[in-house]
């Protein structure tokens, strides 16, 4: 099993780009997690989806952030237009059934300049 | 949301066992308690989980108080992989669909001394 798999693993940036985050779950978990992990803020949930729809956006930080989750295989984040504080690490994260353990990717490091 | 209390930093020895503590006193009945740690560079890592009872995995274990106002886990051989940050953290089920947040605090950061 190869894990939740997130792309690119790295992402450098100018502000005002649009930045597109993209996560593979555990094949045969229903669950995907976004987070944002920052030195001042800790980590923290995005959004998450259940069976492919969204259900808690409430920690998405502002209209600049939206995720979509197509099928049970494949989810993005993305910000447009980007600005150096979301510079962070953005992790992934799926789970099997609803209240199970999750697994993490192994992150996104987003620096916007 | 339920809060939980951990000390910022821990030290143990290598080979020796390492009790974390977590305090959680506005704990409802339906709080399920987790750990989970961060291994440096890495995304978190699930531990070990319970509502009431003791639990015992090839991790860890996990020590709740009778009145489930605090808990601690518990590394019964401390190795230097172990030096991660430690979470605790209190998960909601409400509802059907029920709430899967999982909210993250600080942590303890585990310092393993060889």
């Amino acid at each position: 099993d190869a894990g939740v798999i997130q792309s690119p693993r790295h992402e450098v940036t100018e502000m005002g780009q649009e930045v597109t985050l993209r996560c593979k779950p555990i094949s045969g978990h229903n669950s995907l997690f976004w987070y944002r992990q920052t030195m001042m803020r800790g980590l923290e949930l995005l959004i998450y989806f259940n069976n492919n729809v969204p259900i808690d956006d409430s920690g998405m930080p502002e209209d600049r952030f939206s995720a979509k989750m197509p099928n049970a295989s494949f989810s993005t984040l993305k910000i447009q237009p980007s600005e150096p504080r979301d510079s962070a690490v953005y992790f992934c994260a799926s789970s099997p059934r609803r209240g199970g353990e999750q697994f993490f990717g192994p992150g996104t490091r987003l620096t916007v300049l | 949301d339920a809060k939980t209390t951990q000390p910022n930093s821990m030290e143990s020895n290598e080979e020796e066992p390492v009790h974390l503590p977590c305090n959680h006193s506005t704990i409802s009945g339906t709080d399920y308690i987790h750990w989970y740690r961060q291994l440096p560079s890495q995304g978190p890592e699930y531990v070990i989980h319970g509502l009431t009872s003791n639990v015992n995995n090839r991790m860890a274990s996990l020590a709740i108080a009778e009145d489930r106002k605090s808990s601690t886990l518990i590394l019964h051989r401390a190795t230097l992989r172990d030096a991660a940050v430690y979470y605790c953290i209190l998960r909601e089920v409400r509802g059907d669909f029920g709430n899967e947040k999982l909210t993250f605090g600080t942590g303890t950061r585990l310092t393993i001394i060889p």
